[in-house]
């Protein structure tokens, strides 16, 4: 079975804070991506990695940036945690056969 | 226009109901078609996944893509307390490396 985990599954910062989300998946898949989730919005794409030191923006980077130096590591980093980046953050990694995505247990960060 | 339009419902149906959850979607070019299930504070998992028209049973679950009336269906048989959660759909097209594009997610819960 494929694993996905994430560092911290509850979390509280402060304005202005610098944020590292982490997540490792065991599959040896290349691809892998950070959303986040919100009442009412669904899932959104905040960046994605086809492979190591390889990133791209999804629907809505602003505010964050991301780092992927190992295969199977990928940080999703909040430069300046602001209140309206208090969220759900779900990472997922890749399959080859459907381009099925085995997500991650969820960090639920609050920016106080 | 989104390209995946899901009912959020929310769905409340009596223990042993048949439930049926429904997506459609805009881009014909969508071929492998995805089911999962997040029960609250967790990350979505993987239910079913099909490829192109037709039906896929696993147990009490069936899934079913209609690409001329770009329809999907989620059915559950003897419908369970255990299966309330939210149910979203996912889709991409086959080739390469793709985002999945999620419908939005419908809540579901089973009365006893």
């Amino acid at each position: 079975d494929v694993k996905v985990t994430q560092s911290s599954r509850y979390l509280v910062k402060r304005t202005g804070e610098k944020v590292f989300l982490e997540c490792v998946q065991d599959m040896d898949h290349e691809n892998m991506f950070w959303y986040r989730q919100d009442p009412g919005l669904g899932l959104r794409l905040i960046y994605f990695s086809y492979d190591v030191k390889m990133k791209e923006k999804g629907d809505i980077p602003e505010g964050y940036s991301v780092s992927r130096e190992k295969k199977e590591r990928f940080s999703l980093i909040l430069e300046s945690a602001s209140t309206n980046q208090t969220s759900m953050y779900l990472c997922a990694s890749q399959g080859r056969r459907y381009n099925e995505q085995f997500f991650g247990p969820g960090t639920r960060l609050t920016v106080l | 226009q989104k390209e995946v339009e899901q009912d959020p419902g929310p769905l409340s149906v009596p223990e042993g109901a048949i439930v049926s959850l429904n997506c459609t979607y805009s881009n014909s070019a969508f071929q492998y078609f995805m089911w999962y299930r997040q029960y609250s504070r967790k990350g979505p998992e993987l239910l079913m996944y099909t490829y192109s028209s037709g039906n896929k049973e696993d147990g009490r679950f069936t899934a079913q893509v209609d690409k001329s009336s770009k329809y999907i269906s989620l059915f559950i048989r003897d419908s369970q307390p255990s299966d309330s959660a939210t149910y979203l759909c996912a889709m991409t097209p086959p080739r390469g490396a793709q985002k999945l594009v999620f419908g939005q997610g419908t809540r579901l819960t089973i009365n006893p």
